[in-house]
């Protein structure tokens, strides 16, 4: 099945400074990768989606990009706040057969004021 | 237009007890997921349908059982709960076209303590 591995599990950054978070996958046919923030004792929400026909896609202070030849793709959050501070997960849309995301074993961001 | 609606929110279950999470949507979404996230960690496909009348194992199935006998309800049943089973569990639904994947919506979750 699909493999999805997120780096780093945990990750600390000073307010105002940026995060980045991995994913890599082994499907080459998966075309859709979302990223999912969920804060403690909460649902999972999603905070931004990138399909496999973009290499980048940009929503204010959160960027996603893909690399399908290398098969990964990256969550970048700018001039963090307190409120960035959640479990990040990120997903891979598997097409063959039924539709399904498999998620990432997640990140714990902390950020420090 | 409330998405995903799970119950309960919180169960206590004695070893060897048998309960159903009840899932329902109101979206006409077709594809409907049970996720299991255990403390600390990711989420672990349990089963999934893509239509009234249709399921399928996920990653870990052992222990449970679904049915789908409506677009809108996709209820979970453990049978002789363990320890194991103790776990948050998160219903979710999406539209399932084919081409480029939809947004899937998480119900709020069911915290379920096996004891």
């Amino acid at each position: 099945g699909e493999n999805v591995e997120q780096h780093p599990s945990t990750l600390s950054v000073q307010e105002g400074d940026s995060a980045v978070i991995k994913c890599t996958y082994s499907d080459s046919a998966s075309n859709y990768f979302p990223w999912y923030k969920q804060e403690l004792g909460k649902r999972p929400q999603l905070i931004i989606d990138i399909r496999s026909n973009v290499g980048e896609k940009k929503d204010q202070r959160i960027a996603v990009t893909l690399n399908k030849t290398a098969k990964h793709f990256s969550l970048h959050i700018t001039e963090t706040q307190p409120e960035d501070s959640a479990v990040y997960f990120c997903a891979v849309h598997i097409i063959q057969g039924a539709q399904k995301l498999v998620f990432g074993q997640g990140t714990r961001l902390t950020i420090n004021p | 237009n409330a998405g995903v609606t799970q119950t309960p929110k919180f169960r206590i279950l004695k070893i060897g007890q048998s309960m159903t999470l009840q899932c329902a949507q109101d979206m006409n979404h077709n594809y409907m997921y049970w996720y299991r996230q255990d403390p600390g960690m990711g989420l672990k496909l349990i089963y999934y349908s893509v239509g009234a009348g249709i399921t399928d194992k996920g990653e870990v199935p052992n222990g449970y059982n679904v049915s789908r006998s409506t677009t809108e309800d996709f209820p979970l049943r453990l049978e002789l709960a363990a320890p194991s089973q103790t776990s948050v569990y998160f219903c979710a639904a999406n539209e399932g076209r084919a081409i480029s994947g939809n947004t899937i919506y998480f119900g709020e979750g069911s915290w379920l303590t096996v004891v």
